[in-house]
């Protein structure tokens, strides 16, 4: 069975650094595009970037370049989300998101509720 | 690059059949699959639709898909109403960079 678990909530200052995880087990990890979907507050869904676990190929969306990391420690079939410097404004839901063959999301983890306040 | 549009909104009554359009703004609505995604609050997404009117296992036979070319939109048709069936809905499609880009969501509201 295809799982992914997300790291817990949590709660950060402006300015602060975080990296987020996601656990994936049930299928062969280093073969199939991992990335991150946010959820702002009462807003929609937002495609974020991806990671091929295989070889570290990361995309990015022009929205989140620059803004984000992504990254993967194939030892542990973990992929992560990381900022350097969060902002107010990156207070989200964020999901790891399992892609498929036809560029969709094929499972889905939990969600992380990250919450950015003074 | 293109957007997907969704109306914001629909409500319908237990036992009927509610339609939700996603309109692609630019390029051929066939020019790439559409998946639809059920988002209930405090749960994680499920997949309702892919490849424009798959339906994964476990999704009741309600649920389908279509797209249509005249109108460049797909669509998400739900019948027989269930309140359980109460969530928001995205439609999901990828560009030319294979990035995935969203719809902005409808809440479907029943009752």
């Amino acid at each position: 069975e295809v799982q992914l678990v997300q790291s817990g909530a949590e709660v950060k200052k402006p300015g602060e650094s975080l990296k987020i995880s996601c656990k994936a087990s049930g299928y062969s990890f280093t073969t199939y595009w991992i990335g991150w979907v946010r959820q702002m507050p009462g807003k929609g869904l937002e495609w974020m970037g991806i990671i091929y676990p295989g070889d570290s190929d990361t995309r990015y969306s022009p929205s989140f370049q620059g803004q984000v990391t992504i990254s993967v420690d194939k030892s542990i079939n973990t992929a992560y989300l990381q900022w350097n410097s969060l902002k107010a404004s990156d207070t989200a839901i964020y999901y790891c998101a399992r892609h498929d063959q036809g560029w969709r999301v094929g499972y889905w983890g939990q969600g992380t509720l990250v919450t950015v306040s003074s | 690059n293109f957007m997907l549009t969704q109306p914001h909104s629909v409500s319908e009554s237990p036992g009927k059949t509610v339609t939700v359009s996603c309109t692609r703004s630019s390029g051929s609505i066939a020019n790439n699959f559409v998946q639809w995604y059920q988002l209930r609050p405090g749960s994680a997404p499920t997949t309702v639709i892919f490849e424009d009117n798959k339906r994964p296992s476990g999704v009741p036979d309600r649920f389908s898909g279509s797209i249509d070319s005249s109108s460049n939109s797909a669509s998400l048709t739900i019948s027989g109403l269930k309140t359980e069936d109460e969530a928001d809905y995205y439609c999901q499609s990828y560009d030319a960079n294979n990035h995935l880009l969203f719809g902005g969501g409808t809440k479907l509201t029943v009752l």
